[in-house]
């Protein structure tokens, strides 16, 4: 079946460590999203990327980091510079990252702080 | 500049009730509407969208939006809901001058027995 695989499904993080979500599509799409999701906050936009090796700031973008270097391979870091990290994240996709375009969404990684 | 307004962060129903959910938005240009629904612990699906044409759009699981340009609005209705319905519902709005959508903060729509 074709979709979007975010793992972990939970994660840990310690004060001072760098963790990294993975978000892997078989959808053949070029465009690829990270959004955090707060309680009663909605969807805010991380990083975006709609081509391969290339990638742009979103509305949070300080303490994240990303890379794009395979189509299907969207990774986020969260770093040390994340002072409040304990979110939802969720990765997303669509076909040519169009604003009229449907996004594809996986499952959500939860992150918490130890 | 987009950006999305969600009237009601919480609306509770009872089962077989009709439902609203309210979504405003503003934008410059012309615009594109869509609502997703988000279960627990789960990723977002699209539930339908405003593209152009007809002003009433149709989507799954009985849900049907109404774009409104001299209001600014989408609300999303069903005419009468299920226990399963109950969920998270986000409106999004994106236009051909952005790289990116906006999504609202979302509205718990909690169907009761």
């Amino acid at each position: 079946d074709g979709g979007i695989t975010q793992s972990p499904k939970y994660l840990f993080r310690k004060e001072g460590q760098n963790v990294t979500l993975s978000c892997e599509q078989n959808l053949n799409h070029d465009a690829m999203y990270w959004y955090r999701q707060d309680p009663g906050q909605g969807l805010r936009l991380i990083y975006y990327s709609q081509i391969v090796n290339d990638f742009q700031k979103g509305d949070i973008a300080e303490g994240y980091s990303v890379s794009r270097e395979k189509k299907e391979s969207f990774p986020l870091t969260v770093t040390s510079a994340q002072k409040n990290p304990t979110a939802f994240y969720l990765c997303a996709s669509s076909r040519k990252g169009q604003t009229n375009e449907k996004l594809f969404f996986g499952s959500g990684t939860q992150l918490s702080v130890l | 500049a987009q950006s999305v307004t969600q009237l009601d962060s919480q609306v509770p129903v009872f089962e077989e009730a009709p439902v609203e959910l309210r979504c405003n938005y503003s934008s410059s240009v012309s615009v594109y509407l869509f609502w997703y629904v988000q279960y627990p612990n789960q990723g977002l699906q699209l539930l339908l969208k405003y593209l152009s044409g007809s002003t009433l759009v149709k989507g799954i699981n009985g849900f049907e939006a109404e774009f409104n340009k001299s209001q600014t609005s989408f609300h999303l209705r069903k005419p009468s809901v299920h226990i399963s319905d109950t969920a998270e519902y986000f409106c999004a709005v994106g236009n051909t001058n952005a790289g990116k959508s906006t999504f609202g903060d979302g509205t718990t729509l909690t169907v009761k027995p």
